[in-house]
């Protein structure tokens, strides 16, 4: 069955370090998301991506982030000058139509000392 | 602006017993539900979702839930719990008109006793 898949799994850095969490969507997809789960906190959403552009994004997704689909299979993620408060699992999903069911993948554990 | 509950952090059955995850949601248009399930170290599963259609939903694992428009409830059910359904829960709501961010609840922790 396909899947999303997400690298890397873990990823630690410093605060202030630029990071880049990487996504391949299902696909066939064409819908694509992130979202993040502080730790003991709900999962949020983040942004969604259509067409090589932002679609939806949340208030969370201030200038510090920024998304990119740099070919045809990867999904990234960049977060510029990371902070302590970055620190979170990121997960990445794709869905073939807006209205149809995001598929998640296993999530990236960022930790930002 | 859409939400949803989930009653109870962590919820404990005995083995073969009833479960029941508790999940109401706020939605100012009709709304597209779901659970999701995420097991140890793993990302979110869909197990099932109302788009709808009927209103009892059947999704993997056994697991079922209805929506309740009067009551603004989708909980999930399970007749007989199994060891392996011990995960986190998540119930998740999207509002229709195709807007596509999905907010989730805060997540339910399920332990099954032996």
């Amino acid at each position: 069955e396909p899947e999303v898949t997400q690298t890397p799994s873990h990823q630690v850095t410093q605060m202030g370090q630029e990071v880049i969490l990487r996504c391949v969507p299902i696909s066939n997809h064409l819908y694509f998301y992130w979202y993040r789960q502080i730790l003991g906190q709900k999962v949020e959403f983040l942004v969604s991506f259509y067409n090589n552009e932002i679609s939806e994004k949340s208030e969370i997704f201030d200038d510090q982030f920024s998304v990119e689909r740099p070919d045809g299979s990867n999904f990234t993620l960049k977060i510029r000058s990371t902070k302590l408060e970055d620190s979170a699992m990121y997960f990445c999903a794709s869905s073939q139509t807006a209205q149809e069911t995001q598929y998640f993948g296993p999530g990236t554990r960022l930790l930002v000392l | 602006a859409q939400s949803v509950t989930q009653l109870g952090s962590h919820v404990s059955v005995s083995e073969g017993a009833l479960v029941l995850l508790r999940c109401n949601y706020s939605s100012s248009v009709p709304p597209y539900l779901f659970w999701y399930v995420q097991y140890p170290n793993q990302g979110l599963q869909l197990l099932l979702k109302y788009t709808s259609a009927a209103t009892l939903v059947k999704g993997i694992n056994g697991f079922e839930a209805e929506f309740k428009k009067s009551e603004t409830s989708f909980h999930l059910t399970k007749p007989s719990a199994h060891m392996s359904d011990a995960a986190e829960y998540f119930c998740a709501v999207r509002v229709s008109g195709g807007y596509q961010k999905v907010t989730f609840g805060t997540g339910t922790k399920l332990q099954v006793i032996p």
